[in-house]
């Protein structure tokens, strides 16, 4: 098993630009986030779904969107990047409780 | 939003010697976690205690958890040099298994 992976591992990109993150489970879990982590902030949540075709907003969701069209996936889109969205994204999927996390992706935006 | 708030922030140690770190929490819950996460990693989840729980174990961990202070803590015993890591602590809102609250974390660092 796989576990939780994430695409891509890095990530560079310009003011305004868009790009989508994948995320993908092999563990049938109901449940995947998206966090977001900043130097001194922790892990902050920005969308999850308890299910396929399911998304809810978390703490920070202003200027991401998410999809969850299969089970196994959580894609988490940024339609316009700006220089505040550079941080680490981790995804995690839970079936309950714990939570199994990806190695996140670096995103830098210029 | 309720969060976890694990003290201290960072903490340095010999190796061998035990590693308490705390968190409070400022709402009923209905279980609280620990993770670990090392140097550019996801986290791994460590434990999980119910607030109907006062003492787990795991190996070397020994979580403790007083609701009506609201607070946790997660020893660490005979620390290792693998153990370098940050530590958080999660907190599942009571009635909301859905999703979890992390805190800021505690920076561990075991000296050789």
């Amino acid at each position: 098993n796989a576990g939780v992976t994430q695409t891509p591992k890095f990530r560079v990109l310009k003011t305004g630009q868009s790009m989508t993150l994948l995320c993908a489970q092999d563990m049938n879990h109901e449940y995947m986030y998206w966090y977001r982590q900043d130097p001194g902030m922790g892990l902050r949540l920005i969308h999850y779904s308890v299910g396929e075709g399911t998304t809810a907003k978390g703490e920070v969701p202003d200027g991401y969107n998410v999809s969850r069209l299969k089970k196994q996936n959580f894609l988490l889109g940024l339609e316009s990047a700006a220089p505040s969205q550079t941080s680490v994204y981790f995804c995690a999927s839970s079936g309950f409780n714990e939570q199994f996390f990806g190695p996140g992706t670096r995103l830098t935006v210029l | 939003s309720q969060q976890g708030e694990e003290d201290p922030q960072a903490l340095s140690i010999q190796e061998g010697e035990n590693a308490t770190m705390n968190c409070s929490y400022k709402t009923s819950i209905n279980n609280l976690q620990w993770y670990r996460q090392n140097s550019g990693r996801g986290l791994v989840h460590l434990i999980l205690i119910r607030s109907n729980e006062r003492e787990k174990h795991s190996g070397r961990l020994r979580v403790t958890l007083d609701t009506s202070k609201k607070s946790s803590s997660l020893l660490i015993t005979a620390s290792r040099a693998a153990d370098t890591a940050s530590y958080f602590c999660a907190t599942g809102e009571m009635n909301r298994d859905d999703k979890i609250i992390f805190g800021k974390g505690t920076r561990l660092h075991i000296l050789p």
